[in-house]
Formats: structure tokens, C-alpha cells, sequence
């Protein structure tokens, strides 16, 4: 049972291109959660999606960012036109039930943006 | 036990009381966080400590870093119903940096009883 799979691992992109991060749930898993963490800083809440729906995007910046999680495939954080202040390590989380008090989030290992 | 392994791993309180969760890890960290979780939500950033550091205070919060012994603890004095929640260390791999080193446990699922 594979875990939250995120890819790629690293990517680099110039100033103004796109970066799409994917990220796979583990199997069962309906909901899924973005991080951004900034060098020496903690994981900042992104967005939180279950499938086909945005449930909350409270911490996602107003302009150039996106997600979006198919009923079928990966969840894609999409960033455009990307800036030096993107780059960071970008996690996306995934769990199977909401309000219930065992449910565990497991997190992907990551993607680290760096814009050149 | 995995890196950033938190013990115990469910804990009931009554309210008022304090409430001490433990994390274990196995590689050399630059810091290590603590999150909390609560239900239906995404994690809230807690405190950072970095590992020259030995204790950090926020508000009713107060985590220890014992490097020599790769563990840290996170103090939750004079509890409240609001407390209730998951609570997970990270620990963010020296040499890492963000994808190559953020590593969270399981988490320790915090009941505090009216």
C-alpha cells in the first residue's frame, strides 16, 4: 500500500513559467491538504480539497495559484508565472475521513520548487 | 520507531490539567516542529525550535529539545476543551531543507474531558 506519492521531487523552473505539483493520496483516501514550507519556517496551510470539490482555500495566495483534484488522477497544485518568492517545499497531505478523531495525515515527501 | 514518532499516541485529560506529548527521532535535525490538527481542518503551524536550542515558550505551550537523546516533548499547561486535537513533530533533516528532510510522525490524538 504505497503511501502519498508526490512528484517530481524537484523541480526548477525560470521566472513567468508554470510549476504543477501532482500529488496521488494514498489508496482510499478522498481528501487531500497542500503545504508550502519557507527555508527555516513551518508548514504554512495551503488549500483543502476532497474529490471535484475546494473545500477550503484559506491559505492560498489570491493570484497565479491554483488546485484542483479530479475524480480521477492526482491532485495538481498549479502555480503560473512563477517568482523567486515560490520557491519552497510544497507538501501535500492526504487522510480518509473527516471528523473522526483517529483519522491519521499522511504526508507526501514533497516537491521542492526552486525558481531561477 | 520511525523519525518524528510521537508517544503516546492517544491521550485523555481533564481539563485544566497539563498535557505532555513526546517525540522521538533518529537523524540529525536543523529543527523540529510541533503541529496541531483539528478535526476536519489542515495543520496549524505550533513552534519551531531549532536544534541549538534547548526550550521554547508560546503562550500555554512549551516545548524542550534534548538533542542528545533525539527527543523532544511539547507542554500544554492548564488545558482546554479547545485543545482537543492531533498534535505531530516534524523534524526537518540537517542537510535537507524542506522536501528532502521534513518528516512527520503519526501524531498523538489529545482528549481533554470536560
Amino acid at each position: 500500500n504505497a503511501g502519498v506519492m508526490q512528484n517530481p521531487r524537484h523541480l526548477v523552473r525560470r521566472r513567468g513559467q508554470e510549476a504543477r505539483l501532482r500529488c496521488s493520496p494514498m489508496k482510499g483516501h478522498s481528501h487531500v491538504y497542500w503545504y508550502r514550507q519557507l527555508p527555516e519556517e513551518g508548514l504554512k496551510f495551503m488549500v483543502y480539497l476532497q474529490k471535484e470539490n475546494i473545500i477550503d482555500e484559506s491559505g492560498m495566495p489570491k493570484e497565479r495559484f491554483s488546485a484542483e483534484f479530479p475524480k480521477e488522477g492526482p491532485s495538481i497544485l498549479r502555480i503560473q508565472q512563477v517568482v523567486r518568492g515560490d520557491s519552497a517545499a510544497y507538501f501535500c497531505a492526504s487522510s480518509s475521513n473527516v471528523g473522526v478523531m483517529n483519522t491519521e495525515a499522511f504526508f507526501g515527501q514533497g516537491t521542492r520548487l526552486t525558481v531561477v | 520507531s520511525q523519525q518524528g514518532e510521537e508517544d503516546p499516541q492517544a491521550l485523555s485529560i481533564q481539563e485544566g490539567e497539563n498535557a505532555t506529548m513526546n517525540c522521538s527521532y533518529k537523524t540529525s535535525i536543523n529543527n523540529l516542529q510541533w503541529y496541531r490538527q483539528n478535526s476536519g481542518r489542515g495543520l496549524v503551524h505550533l513552534i519551531l525550535i531549532r536544534s541549538n536550542e534547548r526550550e521554547k515558550h508560546s503562550g500555554r505551550l512549551r516545548v524542550t529539545l534534548d538533542t542528545s537523546k533525539k527527543s523532544s516533548s511539547l507542554l500544554i499547561t492548564a488545558s482546554r476543551a479547545a485543545d482537543t486535537a492531533s498534535y505531530f513533530c516534524a523534524t526537518d533533516a540537517l542537510g535537507g531543507g524542506g522536501a528532502d528532510g521534513l518528516t512527520f510522525g503519526k501524531g498523538t490524538h489529545l482528549i481533554i474531558q470536560p
